[in-house]
């Protein structure tokens, strides 16, 4: 059965920290892992990460994937309370019609 | 540019009533199409994938169901509403062409209550 396992489920910290998110992945026939970024509604996306050791940023953000290890890292630096969200994790697989499996995220909240 | 929309945005429901949620694309053609589910302390779960025109296939058992009418239609149904149906009902898209590396993008969702 494929697995997507994001630590840590719930994170709180101050305005300005450094966080780093972690995704682990059990799936067969993998394609991509992706991140989006959940506040009230529907997930935005923020990366897609096929290659390992290939480290994709936009602005604070950035993220990256080892293959080998089975997992990826999302670290946002100098964090904002706008950063507060759920961060979720998926793998794209090719069967599924690359159907995303999702981890359960991981709940940031940053305080001012 | 490409958008989704879904419809509605919040739907309360009785037990065994029916349901029809719809979900379509503008700006692509032949996108794959997908509903995912987010329950209260779940992660969000394939529900259905469609890769063309009456093309469905199911991931998990349920009394729901899905069609595809049309090329950018996607259509989430059940005859009767069980109380475990409750949740965040989400479209997703993907260009079907090109890279098959392509992201998926989500619709604003619909959020159902069944009491």
């Amino acid at each position: 059965e494929d697995k997507v396992v994001q630590s840590p489920l719930s994170l709180v910290v101050h305005e300005g920290d450094t966080v780093t998110l972690n995704c682990s992945y059990e799936v067969t026939n993998f394609r991509s892992l992706l991140w989006y970024k959940q506040e009230k509604k529907a997930p935005t996306f923020l990366f897609m990460l096929t290659s390992s050791g290939i480290e994709k940023k936009s602005g604070r953000l950035s993220s990256i994937l080892d293959k080998k290890e089975l997992f990826s890292i999302l670290n946002i630096t100098a964090t904002q309370t706008g950063d507060s969200a759920i961060y979720l994790c998926a793998v794209a697989v090719t069967n599924s019609g690359y159907a995303l499996n999702f981890g359960k995220g991981t709940s940031l909240l940053v305080t001012p | 540019s490409q958008t989704i929309h879904q419809w509605p945005a919040t739907l309360v429901q009785p037990v065994g009533s029916p349901l029809s949620l719809e979900c379509t694309v503008e700006g692509t053609s032949n996108p794959n199409l997908y509903w995912y589910r987010q329950a209260a302390g779940r992660g969000l779960q394939l529900l259905f994938y469609s890769v063309g025109i009456g093309q469905i296939s199911s991931e998990v058992p349920q009394n729901l169901s899905a069609s595809r009418p049309q090329d950018r239609q996607f259509i989430l149904s059940s005859k009767k509403l069980l109380l475990s149906d409750s949740g965040f009902y989400l479209c997703a898209w993907r260009a079907s062409g090109g890279a098959i590396n392509n992201e998926q993008f989500f619709g604003p969702g619909t959020r159902l209550t069944v009491l």
